[in-house]
């Protein structure tokens, strides 16, 4: 069954510092890893999409990771700011055949940024 | 603007009413999706359809139906509403054969059923 495990669940830091997010998944076989933002009320938005080869990949302050070996990936947020609060979701994409592919969430880390 | 669009961002409905939610999308995306975000605000698909497959969650009540007018519009069609369908409802679209790249969701539908 393919999962993808997230933590911590909910995070609290003050803006300013750094902080990473895991994601561990059993998922096969794999096609993608991607990280979204989801502002509260918002719908999840991209930050990073990841393929087998790709070992890190930034967008701004955001950087993941994938160790596709272990199987986990990380989301490291630098400089934290007021708007990073959010929940932050991982979201595994295994290939199924002829062009399609199926997609699995994680359950999220809410990071809460204080000031 | 290029986004994939929900109306209406809220809903509030009493038991037993039949709903929709619209959903619309403008990036020229072959598959849309529909979603549903419980208070513990985990993402479960629902549906994907695109104009050669409907794919159903079996977990999903058959109270819950996607009708889709043409490619760029997949309305998700809700009958007997219960309590328990209250809940964050996102649509989503993605081009097929790109292993979900270019996926984009909708800013979601509130529903809350009293």
């Amino acid at each position: 069954k393919n999962q993808v495990e997230q933590s911590p669940q909910s995070l609290i830091i003050l803006e300013g510092k750094n902080c990473t997010l895991q994601c561990n998944y059993t998922v096969s076989p794999f096609s993608n890893l991607r990280w979204y933002k989801q502002d509260t009320g918002r719908g999840p938005v991209s930050l990073t999409i990841m393929t087998f080869s790709e070992n890190t990949k930034s967008n701004g302050r955001y950087t993941a990771t994938l160790d596709a070996d272990t199987k986990q990936s990380s989301l490291h947020i630098t400089a934290s700011q007021l708007s990073d609060s959010a929940s932050y979701i991982c979201v595994v994409s295994a290939t199924s055949g002829a062009g399609s592919y199926q997609l699995t969430f994680g359950k999220g880390t809410k990071l809460s940024v204080i000031p | 603007d290029t986004a994939v669009s929900q109306t209406p961002k809220y809903l509030v409905t009493q038991m037993g009413n039949d709903k929709s939610i619209k959903c619309e999308q403008n990036l020229g995306h072959d598959t849309m999706y529909w979603y549903k975000q419980d208070s513990k605000k985990f993402l479960k698909i629902m549906f994907s359809y695109n104009n050669k497959e409907l794919i159903i969650n079996e977990t999903v009540p058959n109270r819950f139906s996607p009708k889709s007018p043409d490619k760029a519009h997949l309305n998700l069609h809700i009958n007997s509403l219960e309590l328990g369908d209250s809940a964050v409802y996102f649509c989503a679209s993605s081009r097929t054969g790109q292993a979900g790249y270019g996926y984009t969701f909708g800013s979601g539908t509130r529903l809350t059923v009293v």
